[in-house]
This record gives C-alpha cells, sequence and structure tokens, in this order.
C-alpha cells in the first residue's frame, strides 16, 4: 500500500516571502501522479498543482512549483510570495496508476500541514 | 449541477443511530471517493468506486459502516448505530474515467456528522 508523509504539521511564513511544504511518500511503483491540494477553513478542497511520476520536469501553476525528486520519493511544494489567501491546510496526494486491481486510481493522502501567512 | 453535491451539510444524531450521508459526483465521473476528517486532521480514506470495478473498501473502520453506488452515480455512506467517536466530516470527491491527463479528483463541502 501507497503512504503519504507530512512531517511539518504547521507551518508560517511572512507576506511576500517564500515558503516550502515537504512531502515524502512510499510506494512500489513507477507510474503514478502526485498533487498538492489546499483546503481553506470554508472546507473547500481546491486543486493547486499536480505532477505526473513519468515527467522529469517539475509543474508550475503562477506562484506555485514543486520540486519533484522521484528516487528519493519526495514532493515538495514551494510557494512564492505568498499571500494572506494562501493560508489553508494544505495536501499532498499520491495516486495510482497502475492498471489493474481495486486500488488502481486510488487517491492517498499525507496528514497536512496548516500554513498560517502573516501580514 | 456543477460540482458535487452532497447532503445533509450538517447532521447531529444521538448515539447508536443509523445515518446516511448522500453524495451526488459531477456527471459522468466514473470514480468516486469517501474520507473522513476529524477536527484539525488529515484526510483518512474509506472507500473509492471505480466505473463497474469491485469496490475498495479497505478504509472502512469497521462493519458498521457501508456504502454504496447505485446506476454509477449517487453514492450513500451508512453509519449504522453511530458512536461519538465518527463525529468528523464526510467528505466525498468524484473524477473522471483514471485515462492518462484525466486526474484531478473535484471534492463537495462535506457533511459534518456530530453524534451526541
Amino acid at each position: 500500500a501507497q503512504t503519504v508523509t507530512q512531517s511539518q504539521p504547521e507551518m508560517s511564513v511572512q507576506e511576500a516571502e517564500t515558503v516550502t511544504l515537504s512531502c515524502t511518500y512510499d510506494t512500489s511503483e513507477s507510474d503514478y501522479y502526485l498533487f498538492w491540494y489546499k483546503q481553506p477553513p470554508s472546507r473547500q478542497m481546491i486543486l493547486v498543482i499536480r505532477q505526473e511520476a513519468y515527467k522529469q520536469q517539475n509543474a508550475t501553476e503562477n506562484r506555485f512549483s514543486v520540486n519533484f525528486q522521484k528516487a528519493a520519493k519526495s514532493f515538495s511544494l514551494k510557494i512564492s510570495d505568498s499571500q494572506l489567501g494562501d493560508a489553508a491546510m494544505y495536501f499532498c496526494a499520491y495516486r495510482s496508476a497502475s492498471a489493474g486491481g481495486t486500488s488502481y486510481g486510488k487517491l492517498t493522502f499525507g496528514q497536512g500541514t496548516i500554513l498560517t501567512v502573516h501580514p | 449541477g456543477a460540482g458535487v453535491s452532497q447532503s445533509p451539510s450538517n447532521k447531529v444524531t444521538e448515539k447508536g443511530k443509523d445515518v446516511e450521508l448522500r453524495c451526488d459526483p459531477i456527471s459522468g465521473h466514473t470514480a468516486l471517493y469517501w474520507y473522513r476528517q476529524s477536527l484539525g486532521q488529515g484526510l483518512e480514506f474509506l472507500i473509492y468506486f471505480q466505473g463497474n470495478s469491485a469496490p475498495d473498501k479497505s478504509g472502512l473502520p469497521s462493519d458498521r459502516f457501508s456504502a454504496e453506488r447505485t446506476g454509477g452515480s449517487v453514492s450513500t455512506l451508512t453509519i449504522q448505530r453511530t458512536q461519538q467517536e465518527d463525529s468528523a466530516v464526510y467528505l466525498c470527491a468524484s473524477s473522471l474515467a483514471f485515462v492518462s491527463g484525466n486526474t484531478e479528483a473535484f471534492f463537495g463541502q462535506g457533511t459534518r456528522l456530530t453524534v451526541v
């Protein structure tokens, strides 16, 4: 079974600064997808960024970028120019892409990191 | 509707009662997930439906929990003889068939269950 670990229960950053959230995962599969989701106080989960494991290039979405280290099974999220609206709980997630079996496509989440942004 | 819809938004029930939580996925989405989130905690996987395949029930915490998906669309999560430790937010998500490029899961706003 796959596991996802976020070792930082809480992080804080000053507005306009940069912060990096850590995520590691354990899998025996070679084909999978990785995601970062944001959950603000409204409870609505929002996709921030995704990474296909077969792509070596790190994904970027505006102020959000990832550092994907496949051999190390590491997938960190960097938020640049942090804004007050970035304050939320962030979840790292793994999705199996190995065909066959009941777990094909299953999403597994880490425990989350609460990000506080100070003005 | 445009998004994943869950009902009710909030449910307060007495210990020992049965509850049913409903999830209406986005039309055409064949994958459907249920997760449980305790206060300030991560998402605990409960069950995963993928098209006509047998569901992955490996996350259901006890035999008091069950879920079904009728007609490949609406899903109902049932908790029998509720206990106080069942109090949590129950989140549902759906996604398109798992083919290359269609991997995003969309979440509902959850049902907050309180067992008193």
